[in-house]
């Protein structure tokens, strides 16, 4: 019944050793977005895709990646993570993203930086 | 720049209890809003959408409204059980298919 899919549920990564973390969605939906949230703060878009359209979130860091090869999955990229990019990364979906649909949310990943 | 507030930041109340969460954003010109509950260390689930043309949705014991004009949405949850403990998140869309959400509202209900 899952309809985002993230993996891994939970990542542990070195200061400076790139990453990626990986979405997947069943809903066949244009729109797929990466959120980080922080301790008790509110989730921050990074980016998104409207198909293949990437559009990045003017205040993203250049070290934030991401790639979508298909409708079904999408890719964050880290390429040098730091401890302040430890936090828990979200990944949703919208139908066709006209912004009065809803958004579907996976069950995130929590990346950790040692 | 878009803000969404919620207040209170946390609540505690005692099984049984109608409550009632309050956001607000500085955007009227919104698409639409909606409320998501979180889970600790989840994601997040959509509760309600109102859409910017309607005033409020209804599901099961969850009410959520909405007043464009000065910015507010309430969320009110009736009979409150230990089960509704939870994060409740409110987030609008405005243009370009961009969500903006509040640092939510950490809900606490005692047995």
């Amino acid at each position: 019944d899952a309809m985002v899919i993230q993996n891994p549920r939970y990542q542990v990564t070195q200061f400076g050793k790139p990453v990626t973390l990986s979405c997947s969605q069943t809903l066949n939906h244009n729109v797929m977005y990466w959120y980080q949230q922080k301790s008790s703060q509110a989730p921050k878009l990074l980016f998104h895709y409207y198909d293949k359209d990437f559009n990045n979130e003017a205040d993203t860091p250049d070290n934030f990646q991401s790639r979508r090869p298909n409708t079904s999955f999408c890719f964050l990229d880290i390429r040098s993570p730091g401890l302040g990019d430890a936090a828990m990364y979200l990944c949703a979906t919208s139908r066709d993203g006209t912004g009065y649909e809803k958004l579907f949310f996976g069950s995130g990943t929590q990346l950790s930086v040692l | 720049k878009q803000e969404v507030t919620q207040i209170p930041a946390a609540l505690s109340v005692p099984e049984g209890e109608n409550l009632v969460l309050n956001c607000s954003f500085t955007d009227s010109a919104i698409y639409n809003l909606q409320w998501f509950r979180q889970d600790p260390g989840k994601g997040l689930t959509s509760l309600l959408l109102i859409q910017s043309s309607q005033r409020e949705q209804t599901s099961g014991r969850l009410n959520a409204s909405l007043d464009k004009s000065s910015g507010r949405s309430t969320l009110y949850i009736a009979a409150s059980q230990p089960g509704d403990s939870a994060t409740y998140l409110c987030a609008f869309s405005g243009n370009f298919n961009k969500f903006y959400f509040g640092s939510g509202t950490k809900l606490n209900v005692k047995p």
